[in-house]
């Protein structure tokens, strides 16, 4: 069975960093584009950042542009999102998703950015 | 960017009665390869949204043909034929046609 299981989300003051992963697994994770969607607290889904199967092509929203870096490793079927700067307004549970048009998602890890 | 506008934001349903929940872009949804990136996600309580229709109309593997998804160019449409009692959630509207993708505020669905 395909799936993408997140980790690494937790508790960070603003100004600092933390470092998001997704495995995938159940399919050829390097066919696949991926990208990363978030939801605050009680709120909707926002886009975040787009990485095509071969790392070629990368986007971000322009909420996260020049803080965040998205990133994959295919041979160890895993994606990544490497977040600096961390505002309050970054707190949101995290969402890895399967192919441009986000197929296949995970159950999320939550990020709180608090002092 | 592209603004999703989905109505009603709020839908009280009839257990076995039909919904219907509409939404509108700012823009044309038809890319240049002639296909319309219009998805439908659907997010139980306490779950991690799932989609459900692609393309318009396409409808996702295991999803019930008691959903469907129609519509063109700006305006689209995702009903349920006869509501149950696990369809409650909230559902999202999104465009993949225009970078970035756009969702639509949400439409909670729950049973009178």
């Amino acid at each position: 069975e395909a799936q993408v299981v997140e980790s690494g989300g937790g508790l960070v003051q603003p100004g600092g960093s933390l470092r998001l992963s997704c495995a995938g697994s159940g399919f050829n994770f390097n066919d696949y584009s991926m990208n990363w969607v978030r939801q605050a607290p009680g709120k909707g889904l926002e886009w975040v950042s787009y990485i095509s199967s071969s790392s070629g092509t990368i986007y971000y929203a322009d909420s996260v542009k020049g803080r965040f870096t998205i990133s994959r490793d295919n041979a160890k079927n895993s994606l990544y999102l490497q977040m600096h700067s961390l505002r309050d307004d970054d707190t949101a549970m995290y969402y890895c998703g399967r192919g441009k048009y986000l197929a296949l998602w995970g159950q999320g890890t939550l990020v709180t950015v608090s002092s | 960017d592209v603004v999703m506008t989905q109505s009603p934001l709020s839908l009280p349903v009839t257990l076995g009665q039909p919904a219907s929940i509409s939404c509108r872009s700012s823009q044309s949804l038809v890319y240049s390869d002639g296909n319309t990136y219009l998805s439908w996600f659907q997010q139980r309580p306490g779950q991690s949204p799932r989609r459900l229709i692609s393309k318009v109309s396409n409808r996702d593997s295991g999803v019930p043909d008691r959903f469907s998804g129609s519509g063109s160019d700006t305006d689209f449409t995702l009903k349920i034929s006869r509501v149950e009692a696990e369809d409650v959630g909230v559902y999202y509207c999104m465009q993949g046609t225009h970078w970035p993708p756009t969702f639509g505020q949400g439409t909670k669905v729950e049973i009178k």
